[in-house]
């Protein structure tokens, strides 16, 4: 049963492009969480999808940043004309969809550089 | 929202002693709470979880402890070994939406182990 999987593992963009980080969560999840990590920091809680549904994007910036996880395919972290505050580790995880309190599992993130 | 804080940030211990990292949150209503241990590069990986339902939990050599009324929760990992170094994080989450919820991470701690 394959994990979490994340692509790119690495992804560099110049100030202004765009990047997008996928996500496949493991198989019968249907919960997908997307999560910030800052070098040295711990996890910042950014958006909770359902398929096809954004149940909370309360961490989510205002502006720039965008997810989905449509009903087929991978689940998308979208950021439009990145700035060099964005380099990071974004991390995916995913649960079941009917246990309460789930545990999350995690993929190998993607670690975003801006030049 | 809930508050998650952890300490110490960094633990160094001998090979064989005990190691202990201590979480305290702030919403009453939390119920769940994980462990998860992340190494350099890689995603966190649940090492073991506890509900509010219990005080303490043991798997082999790691061990969690809960306080609901102090609201605090700890880690302990006895007889530490080399592969015991990474960086922990605790978490706790909230009961909400229609089946999972949201978890909010401590800080981190990064535990050295000597040999």
């Amino acid at each position: 049963n394959a994990g979490v999987m994340q692509n790119p593992r690495h992804l560099v963009r110049r100030r202004g492009q765009e990047a997008r980080l996928r996500c496949s969560p493991m198989k019968g999840h249907s919960h997908v969480y997307w999560y910030r990590q800052l070098p040295e920091e711990g996890l910042k809680f950014m958006v909770y999808l359902q398929k096809e549904n954004i149940i909370d994007e309360s961490g989510m910036p205002k502006e720039r940043f965008s997810a989905e996880f449509p009903k087929e395919g991978p689940s998308i972290l979208r950021i439009q004309q990145v700035v060099r505050g964005d380099s990071a580790a974004y991390f995916c995880a995913s649960s079941l969809p009917t246990v309460v309190n789930s545990p999350l599992h995690f993929g190998n993130g993607t670690r975003l550089t801006v030049t | 929202g809930e508050n998650v804080e952890q300490h110490p940030s960094t633990l160094s211990v001998q090979e064989g002693d005990s190691a202990v990292i201590k979480c305290t949150y702030s919403d009453s209503a939390s119920n769940y709470f994980p462990w998860y241990k992340q190494e350099l590069g890689k995603g966190p990986q649940l090492i073991i979880d506890i509900r509010s339902n219990v005080g303490e939990k043991k798997d082999q050599r790691i061990a969690v402890t809960l306080n609901k009324t102090a609201k605090h929760f700890s880690l302990h990992i006895t007889e530490t070994q080399p592969e015991d170094s990474a960086v922990y994080f605790c978490a706790a989450s909230l009961p909400g939406y229609s089946s999972a919820s949201k978890i909010i991470f401590g800080s981190g701690t990064r535990l050295s182990i000597r040999p």
